[in-house]
């Protein structure tokens, strides 16, 4: 079982340039989010999916944006490319949205934004 | 908001036991979680502590006090590849996740 897998492994990208990180699961989970890792912060929640067709704020939104348009992709936007943004972006996933399950993260995608 | 205390860094022998802390103050409590990350990989799941109490899986166990806001997360017999962060993550509510910002233990020979 493949799990969660993300695209591209990793990426340099020019300011000002937009650009989608791919996702996807063959899980059959309810439950999608997007979370950035920066060194001495953590992960760091950007955007959610409860179940396909809707989406959330998380702790950090700005500058990016996500669809679901179904139950295995969740892609994130960034539509115009900050250098702040350089970051390590992670996929994961849960069976249901509620505050006990397990998250299941993908293998992450290296943004450094120039 | 959301405050998650770990140590940066820690350092233990091989066999030997290391101890991770981790202090939380947050608006609302629904668990607390246990996470590995292997360098340049993605986190994989530890451990969920909802209940006061140690609970044990192995040669790791991670043990849950509501009342200090207090978790920690216990290595015994080391071994090389246990070299990792550990994530201490609370979930205050649906969707919620707040991370620390990890533990990085290094295993010596």
């Amino acid at each position: 079982t493949a799990g969660i897998t993300q695209a591209p492994t990793s990426q340099i990208l020019a300011a000002g340039r937009s650009m989608t990180l791919r996702c996807t699961q063959d899980m059959r989970h309810n439950a999608m989010y997007w979370y950035r890792q920066d060194l001495g912060l953590g992960l760091r929640l950007i955007h959610y999916s409860n179940t396909a067709g809707t989406t959330g704020k998380g702790e950090v939104p700005d500058g990016y944006s996500v669809s679901r348009a179904n139950t295995d992709d969740f892609p994130l936007t960034l539509a115009s490319a900050v250098p702040s943004q350089t970051s390590v972006y992670f996929c994961a996933s849960s069976d249901g949205a509620g505050a006990q399950e397990t998250q299941y993260f993908g293998p992450g995608t290296r943004l450094l934004v120039l | 908001g959301q405050n998650i205390d770990q140590p940066t860094e820690m350092t233990a022998t091989e066999g030997a036991i290391v101890q991770i802390n981790c202090t939380y103050q947050t608006s609302g409590f629904n668990g607390l979680f246990w996470y590995q990350q292997h360098a340049g990989e993605a986190p994989t799941f530890l451990s969920y502590n909802v209940l006061d109490g140690l609970e044990e899986k192995g040669r790791f166990s991670s043990f849950l006090s509501r009342s200090k806001g207090y978790s920690y997360l216990l290595l015994k017999e080391l071994q090389m590849k246990d070299s990792a962060s550990y994530l201490c993550a609370v979930s205050s509510g649906d969707y919620k996740l707040s991370f620390g910002a990890g533990t990085t233990v290094t295993v010596r020979a």
